[in-house]
């Protein structure tokens, strides 16, 4: 199946800093990637549609200017968490649609301390 | 907009059959798919139902009947690395999918 890249899988960062996390389609282009969150013990729920070459579409309620997403070529989608907040910490996981099926990165275990 | 239920957890023996049901509600969508998400790592695909009726992978098994808006997945032959959560999910007409609230499947020795 097609494989989804998430980096890095964990980080810890400091109150106030911004944090990167790329997500890459390996074997497949993408125009297309979605940015997940998910809390313990809770769903998967959509943050925004990343679009190759243009805005991303944000879901209700996500602050487009704190989950700053970047897709600047095919295999490539970051999402950058700015000034970062411990309610931010959360588990961000990526994906991407190849045919019927969703193919999900690593997850990225995000800790604001 | 579209919703789908799931019983939050279930709670089965070693080498058992459970079913773990979803219920939608979707103006329209392309099919019903099923994911398995271990503690602390990404959900990864089991199965999906693009028709009405039951598909077979394995121990797993998922069932749809849109006429009902419901769907279910099947597992047997439980074994104890099956304990981790199981998600629907359907993809409306576009491209994004949307997941069920999760089910906690917990099997016992």
């Amino acid at each position: 199946g097609a494989v989804v890249s998430q980096h890095p899988s964990w980080v810890i960062c400091k109150s106030g800093t911004s944090v990167k996390i790329e997500c890459r389609s390996l074997d497949f282009q993408a125009t297309t990637m979605f940015w997940y969150r998910q809390f313990p013990k809770q769903s998967l729920m959509l943050m925004a549609t990343s679009n190759e070459g243009s805005k991303a579409t944000y879901e209700q309620g996500v602050e487009k200017d704190k989950f700053l997403i970047n897709h600047a070529s095919l295999t490539l989608s970051t999402l950058t968490v700015t000034s970062a907040h411990p309610e931010d910490s959360s588990f961000y996981i990526c994906s991407a649609r190849a045919d019927t099926e969703a193919f999900f990165g690593q997850g990225t275990r995000l800790t604001v301390v | 907009g579209q919703s789908l239920e799931q019983p939050s957890e279930v709670t089965a023996v070693e080498g058992a059959i459970v079913q773990i049901n979803c219920t939608y509600q979707t103006s329209g969508f392309y099919g019903l798919s099923w994911y398995q998400q271990h503690d602390g790592g990404a959900p990864t695909f089991l199965s999906y139902n693009a028709l009405d009726g039951l598909e077979e992978t394995g121990r797993f098994s998922s069932f749809l009947s849109r006429s009902d808006s419901y769907g279910y997945l099947l597992l047997q032959e439980l074994q104890m690395k099956d304990s981790a959560s199981y998600f629907c999910a359907v993809s409306p007409y576009g491209q994004n999918f949307v997941f069920g609230p999760g089910t906690r499947l917990s099997v016992l020795p």
